[in-house]
């Protein structure tokens, strides 16, 4: 049992690469969440997931895109990658409604 | 939308002394959840404590206990006995009850631990 496991850990992009950030649960989740953490502002939303197939915008979804093909994954795609996207991904997830949220490990990506 | 403030970017304290660490919450909801998370430097984010806004005890954990004060909507966190191991950044959360059970975090307090 693997809990919730981000890929990669760390990475450099280039401006105007573009990568995917890997979210995996085997916790059978139903609800999955990406997460950015810039300093002096905590952990701001970016994308949601409440099931396969569904996903949401949170607070800070420009610049990003998701999808939710299988349950257990959940990727966070950057198309553009900007200087203004460094920062440390958290990914979470949980079984459902009113239950507590595991969160991963964190990516720290750096856009240069 | 939900806003959470915690007004102190960093705190200290002596080991084995008291500290709390002070949030404050907007919100227009009758029924959430809040939470405190711990982050040492290995980025893990801990669950320390968590209230349910219908109760008004208020939650301990050990050497953690929360000040909920929902009229004021503030929730604090006493940390008692403190050790070295509680140094870390301590994120205050709120957590609506509406669809996507989204957790909304404060900016973060730094806590350090002097020996």
């Amino acid at each position: 049992n693997a809990g919730v496991t981000q890929t990669p850990k760390f990475r450099v992009l280039k401006t105007g690469q573009s990568m995917t950030l890997l979210c995996a649960q085997d916790m059978n989740h139903e609800y999955m969440y990406w997460y950015r953490q810039d300093p002096g502002m905590g952990l701001r939303l970016i994308h949601y997931s409440v099931g396969e197939g569904t996903t949401a915008k949170g607070e800070v979804p420009d610049g990003y895109n998701v999808s939710r093909l299988k349950k257990q994954n959940f990727l966070l795609g950057l198309e553009s990658a900007a200087p203004s996207q460094t920062s440390v991904y958290f990914c979470a997830s949980k079984p459902g409604m009113n239950t507590e949220a595991f969160f991963g490990q964190g990516t720290r990506l750096t856009v240069v | 939308a939900q806003t959470v403030t915690q007004s102190q970017p960093e705190m200290s304290v002596q080991e084995a002394e008291t500290v709390t660490l002070s949030c404050t919450y907007d919100t227009s909801e009758s029924d959430y959840y809040l939470f405190w998370y711990k982050q040492p430097p290995s980025r893990q984010m801990i669950l320390v404590i968590r209230q349910e806004a219908y109760k008004q005890q208020n939650a301990t954990e050990n050497r953690f206990s929360v000040n909920f004060q929902k009229a004021a909507k503030s929730f604090s966190l006493k940390i008692s006995d403190s050790q070295l191991g509680d140094a870390a950044m301590y994120f205050c959360a709120y957590r609506s009850v509406q669809y996507g059970n989204k957790l909304v975090f404060g900016a973060g307090t730094i806590l350090r631990v002097k020996s």
